[in-house]
C-alpha cells in the first residue's frame, strides 16, 4: 500500500514552460486535493476533486489546471510557469472528508527561474 | 468565507514542557477538528482529531481540547520531546463545502 505518490520530487522550470505534476493514490479515495506551501503562508488549496470527472477551484487556482479521469490519478498542470509558482506542492486524498482526515504525499519542490 | 486563525506562529519550549497551540474558527458548521504534524521535507500527517460531541480527546502525549461556544480547539503536547519539533496545522472540516482550509501553522521547537 503506497498511499499517495507524487512525482517528480524536485523540478526546475524556466519561465513560460509547462509541466505536469503527477499524483496517484492506491487507497480508492474519492476526494483528492492539491496544495501549495510557501513560507509563512501555510498550505493553500489550489484545486480539488470529489470524484472522477469532477473538479473545482480552491483558494489559488490561477495558472493551474486539473483533470480527474480516474479515481487513482489527479495531475496538476502548470500552463506557463512563472517565478511566483515557485513553491512546494502537496497532493492529498481522503476516503471521506470530515471522517477520516487526509493522507498527504511527500511533495514536489518546484523552482521557476 | 471560512477563516481559520492559528496561534502562536512559533513556540519554543524546553524538553518536558507542555506546548499549547490554539485554533479559532468561524464556521459553525464544522464538525471535525484535526491537527496535522509536518516534519521538514515531508508532507503533513494526521496527528489527532476530535468531534464536537466531546470536549477533550487524548492519544498518547497529545491532547485536543474543544470549546464549542468559543469556536476554538487546542493541541496540548504533554512531556514534550525534541522529536516533537515540527510544524503543526489545524484544519477544521464540515458543512456543505468539500474544501479543506488549513491554519497558517505553528513552528514548534523543543529544546533538549
Amino acid at each position: 500500500n503506497a498511499g499517495v505518490t507524487q512525482t517528480p520530487k524536485f523540478q526546475v522550470l524556466k519561465t513560460g514552460q509547462s509541466m505536469t505534476l503527477q499524483c496517484a493514490q492506491d487507497m480508492n479515495h474519492e476526494y483528492m486535493s492539491w496544495y501549495r506551501q510557501d513560507p509563512g503562508m501555510g498550505l493553500r488549496l489550489i484545486h480539488y476533486s470529489v470524484g472522477a470527472g469532477i473538479t473545482d477551484q480552491g483558494e489559488v487556482p490561477n495558472g493551474y489546471n486539473v483533470s480527474r479521469s480516474t479515481t487513482e490519478d489527479f495531475p496538476l498542470r502548470l500552463l506557463s510557469a512563472a517565478p511566483s509558482q515557485t513553491s512546494v506542492y502537496f497532493c492529498a486524498s481522503t476516503l471521506r472528508p470530515g471522517v477520516y482526515g487526509y493522507t498527504f504525499g511527500s511533495g514536489t519542490r518546484l523552482t521557476v527561474v | 468565507q471560512q477563516q481559520v486563525k492559528q496561534s502562536p506562529q512559533s513556540l519554543i519550549v524546553q524538553k518536558g514542557g507542555i506546548p499549547i497551540i490554539n485554533c479559532a474558527y468561524e464556521n459553525t458548521a464544522f464538525d471535525y477538528f484535526p491537527w496535522y504534524q509536518q516534519f521538514p521535507g515531508k508532507g503533513p500527517a494526521l496527528l489527532i482529531a476530535i468531534r464536537p460531541d466531546v470536549s477533550e480527546k487524548k492519544e498518547g502525549r497529545f491532547t485536543i481540547s474543544f470549546n464549542k461556544s468559543a469556536k476554538q480547539f487546542s493541541l496540548h503536547i504533554m512531556d514534550s520531546q525534541p522529536g516533537d519539533s515540527a510544524t503543526y496545522f489545524c484544519a477544521p472540516e464540515g458543512g456543505a463545502t468539500n474544501k479543506l482550509i488549513f491554519g497558517t501553522g505553528t513552528l514548534l521547537a523543543v529544546q533538549p
